[in-house]
């Protein structure tokens, strides 16, 4: 099944720097990419996705950026700030299943410095 | 914000005695998943419905795990038999749809079995 694998599991960062978080899956027939957040003791909360037929997605802050040939997404986060600090996890999932299960990565704990 | 609705918070059982939990999916959501999420940060999808229809449930979920989303009822996981590695965080998503519609999360209900 498909397997999803966060590089970096902390990364740490001035604040006003960039942030980016890697991310590669194995199913080539996988066409959704969510990325959610989640601070110490709360849910995970939607921040942003990308579907596959675009390579580049930007909402604020944030920008997705997807490279189907190398199985390849990344979460860039620019101009960061201390609530930005969290967990990051990325995910991965296939229409043709109809079920539109995800399956997500292990998670990268992004730490803000003032 | 979601607006998915966890209950309880936190449960306490003991092995071999059975836990339950609920959730309300955002209002319109005809889709409901539940992941378990370990002390890893390791996702495990166990089941999801489409109004009261199972969808997809994993082998796990067959034996011990029972769940269920009746008609304007709450849907609910039900763990028959709990046993020490169940302890984790459950988390129930909602969505419009099963084709790469974003799935909003609940807080979660956290599983300690003693």
């Amino acid at each position: 099944g498909e397997k999803v694998e966060q590089h970096e599991s902390t990364l740490s960062v001035r604040e006003g720097d960039s942030a980016v978080i890697n991310c590669t899956y194995t199913d080539t027939a996988s066409s959704y990419f969510p990325w959610y957040k989640q601070e110490a003791g709360k849910s995970l909360h939607f921040v942003i996705d990308i579907r596959s037929n675009v390579d580049r997605k930007q909402s604020q802050r944030l920008i997705v950026l997807l490279d189907k040939k190398a199985k390849r997404f990344s979460l860039h986060i620019t101009a960061t700030q201390p609530e930005d600090s969290a967990i990051y996890f990325c995910a991965a999932s296939r229409p043709s299943s109809n079920t539109n299960k995800v399956v997500f990565g292990t998670g990268t704990r992004l730490q803000v410095l003032p | 914000n979601s607006k998915v609705i966890q209950t309880p918070r936190y449960l306490v059982k003991g092995q071999g005695q059975k836990a339950k939990m609920r959730c309300i999916p955002e209002k319109g959501h005809p889709v409901v998943f539940w992941y378990q999420q370990n002390k890893n940060n390791e996702f495990k999808f166990l089941i999801n419905f489409q109004n009261q229809e199972v969808l997809q449930q994993i082998d796990m979920t067959e034996k011990r795990f029972s769940a269920e989303c009746p008609s304007n009822s709450p849907c609910s996981l039900e763990i028959q038999s709990s046993e020490a590695g169940d302890s984790a965080l459950y988390l129930c998503a909602s969505s419009l749809g099963t084709y790469q519609d974003t799935q909003y999360f609940g807080p979660g209900t956290r599983l300690l079995v003693l």
